[in-house]
């Protein structure tokens, strides 16, 4: 079945890198994506990695995918207080599957 | 306009009434997609169409969910005799061809439902 996992919760200081995590289930995964969600507003599009690389990089953000554990993360490098949202990962197979998402607070 | 655009922002509505929520795509995108997204969850897939045929409508929960797309632009989701399990933020997108091309979204409509 389809069944993406995210853990709920991250809290970093301003400066430090952050790293969210994400498993997906379904290996026939075309595109995996990071999207960004601030209280309410529609989803923004961060970024995206196709299934059969392994890492990808733009500018403060870095994608690394681990296809044979499904495991894929985004990790935020010098974190800001603009950076705090719900950060949501999800898979294409014929549909876009997501996340529960991953709620990312930045303190000073 | 430059994105995917959504009306109402905010939807009221008593429990049995019909609503209708609009979507205006990215101007040129053939693919069309309806999410709904409950608090505290991620958006979940309800209906998917290629121009103006529905091509994917497995996530409906229901017959009272319906969605159209008559010109394969502008679309409309229509949910009749709602019911307060149907308070939820519902989000479009579209992507330029398919489902393989990258889903842009608007900011979602927020319905409640007393």
């Amino acid at each position: 079945g389809e069944d993406v996992e995210q853990s709920l919760f991250l809290s970093v200081r301003e400066g430090d890198s952050s790293v969210i995590n994400c498993t997906y289930t379904d290996s026939s995964s075309t595109y995996l994506y990071w999207y960004k969600q601030e209280p309410g507003a529609g989803l923004q599009l961060l970024t995206y990695i196709f299934s059969n690389m392994d890492m990808k990089q733009d500018q403060r953000l870095t994608v690394l995918l681990n296809k044979k554990d499904k495991h894929l993360s985004l990790r935020i490098a010098d974190t800001q207080t603009g950076d705090s949202a719900i950060y949501f990962c999800a898979e294409i197979t014929d549909k876009l599957i997501f996340g529960t998402g991953t709620r990312l607070q930045v303190f000073p | 306009g430059a994105g995917v655009s959504q009306t109402p922002s905010n939807k009221v509505t008593e429990k049995g009434k019909y609503v209708e929520l609009r979507c205006d795509p990215i101007s040129g995108h053939t693919a069309l997609y309806w999410y709904r997204q409950s608090l505290g969850q991620g958006p979940e897939f309800l209906i998917y169409f290629q121009g103006t045929g529905a091509a994917d409508d497995s996530g409906l929960p229901n017959d009272r969910f319906f969605a159209v797309r008559p010109e394969g632009s502008v679309s409309t989701l229509k949910i009749q005799r709602t019911e307060r399990g149907d308070s939820a933020v519902y989000l479009c997108a579209s992507s330029l061809v398919g489902t393989t091309d990258t889903q842009y979204f608007g900011p979602g409509t927020r319905l409640t439902v007393l």
